[in-house]
């Protein structure tokens, strides 16, 4: 499985954006850019996901590089609620592959 | 929202015993898996599901876990014996092919004393 290199922690400040890295460099042709997030004492949650062009949705956008060998999740004005570790993940979209394999993730603290 | 609901939340056991964990999918999805997560290991992969049949149980230690879908209404985990090694926390996740993306539920608690 393709692997994503994120940073253990970042901090941001409440109400400003925050730009979360993922890299991604052996990433194939049929993997999805997954991202979750898991707030204390729950189980993860969907954020967003994308293939090749930049997402967004209620919660954030993603963007995505042109190589796709990199990625970034935004949180385009963070509050307390989103102090949460973001799990970037890559999901194949071939049958019987569609897992999230999870490594350790980037711990966001928010800062008030 | 349509939410995946496991039970029991919390689990308290003596070593050696049996335990079942229990998992309602969102109704439709056909897709459903079971992790675990530690401190030490993070969230694991233990059994993937898809229209019922398993796809992978790879991670799921084969001489005392047992992964079923009796019914696309319900998957169950189970393990016999327990040990204190397996006290973690277990997530339940369901999702229609991952086009748009997985529900986790709030997990079973496990504690093996």
């Amino acid at each position: 499985d393709a692997k994503t290199t994120q940073p253990n922690s970042m901090e941001s400040n409440e109400e400003e954006p925050v730009h979360l890295p993922c890299n991604h460099s052996t990433i194939s042709g049929t993997d999805y850019i997954h991202w979750y997030r898991q707030l204390p004492s729950q189980g993860p949650e969907y954020v967003i996901h994308g293939l090749t062009s930049n997402v967004n949705n209620r919660m954030a956008s993603l963007a995505i590089a042109e190589d796709r060998k990199s990625s970034t999740l935004i949180l385009h004005r963070a509050t307390l609620r989103d102090a949460a570790v973001y799990y970037c993940i890559l999901m194949r979209s071939n049958f019987g592959n569609e897992k999230l394999t999870f490594g350790t993730g980037t711990r966001l603290t928010i800062i008030p | 929202d349509a939410r995946v609901t496991q039970t029991p939340r919390h689990k308290v056991t003596e070593m050696g015993q049996e335990v079942t964990m229990r998992c309602q999918p969102i109704l439709g999805h056909n897709t459903v898996f079971w992790y675990r997560q530690t401190m030490m290991q993070g969230l694991e992969l233990l059994a993937y599901f898809r229209n019922r049949a398993p796809l992978d149980d790879s991670g799921m230690p084969k001489d005392r876990f047992s992964a079923e879908m009796p019914d696309a209404t319900l998957a169950t985990l189970k393990i016999q014996p327990s040990e204190p090694r397996d006290s973690a926390v277990y997530f339940c996740a369901s999702g229609f092919n991952g086009a748009y993306g997985y529900t986790f539920g709030s997990g079973t608690r496990l504690t093996v004393v």
